[in-house]
């Protein structure tokens, strides 16, 4: 039974590109969230992606957006990167309401 | 606004020691659930235990188990005969459901880096 999977492990970009990460939630699971870890701190919450429609959002601006495909996996993307968007990305999935996120092992994207 | 907050930024204890982390929270939600997550230098997230609030009795899972006083919003975790492999940054977190049905959102706090020394 798979777990979360994310690609790629490691990103490096320069400031102003744009990236896409990538998620495939846990075998059963149809809910997916991202969360923003920066070196040294607690993850913060991104938003989260239900029937393929983001169903809320945390206090990031419109350079990050997502998508939720019809088999339940999901992409985070980032335009404009600025220096700050440095941090390790984590992908969470779960089952509707029920608990608890299952965590991939998450994106590390660096900013030159 | 939903806070956690984990006082302890690091600790260090000795192998087969007993150690407790503390963490509170802040809500107006009556009821939620509480984790506390494990982080190793693999940096995959693992669920170490979870509490929820309507539940009086405190959540075990074999050597870990929390203190979960709702009135006071604390949430620590106790681990007993702690061992070299318990060494991981620890992230105590709380599930906010958003105006959204079905929506929900993990809280963390800033996290305990606990050393486990041989």
């Amino acid at each position: 039974d798979a777990g979360v999977t994310q690609s790629p492990t490691h990103l490096i970009k320069t400031r102003g590109q744009q990236v896409t990460l990538r998620c495939s939630p846990k075998s059963g699971h149809d809910t997916v969230s991202w969360y923003q870890q920066a070196l040294g701190q607690g993850p913060q919450f991104i938003f989260q992606y239900y029937e393929e429609e983001e169903r809320q959002r945390g206090n990031f601006p419109d350079r990050f957006s997502g998508h939720q495909f019809p088999n339940y996996s999901s992409e985070l993307n980032v335009n404009a990167l600025l220096l700050g968007d440095s941090a390790l990305y984590l992908c969470a999935s779960s089952f509707q309401r029920d608990q608890p996120q299952h965590f991939g092992d998450g994106t590390r994207l660096s900013i030159l | 606004a939903q806070t956690v907050t984990q006082s302890q930024p690091e600790m260090s204890v000795q192998e087969a020691e007993t150690v407790t982390l503390s963490c509170t929270y802040d809500t107006s939600e009556s009821n939620y659930y509480l984790f506390w997550y494990k982080q190793p230098p693999s940096r995959q997230m693992i669920l170490v235990i979870r509490q929820e609030a309507y539940k009086q009795q405190n959540a075990t899972e074999n050597r870990f188990s929390v203190n979960f006083q709702k009135a006071a919003k604390s949430f620590s975790l106790k681990i007993s005969d702690s061992q070299l492999g318990d060494t991981a940054m620890y992230f105590c977190a709380f599930i906010f459901r958003g105006a959204i049905q079905g929506a929900q959102k993990l809280v963390f706090g800033q996290g305990t880096r606990l050393t486990i020394n041989p």
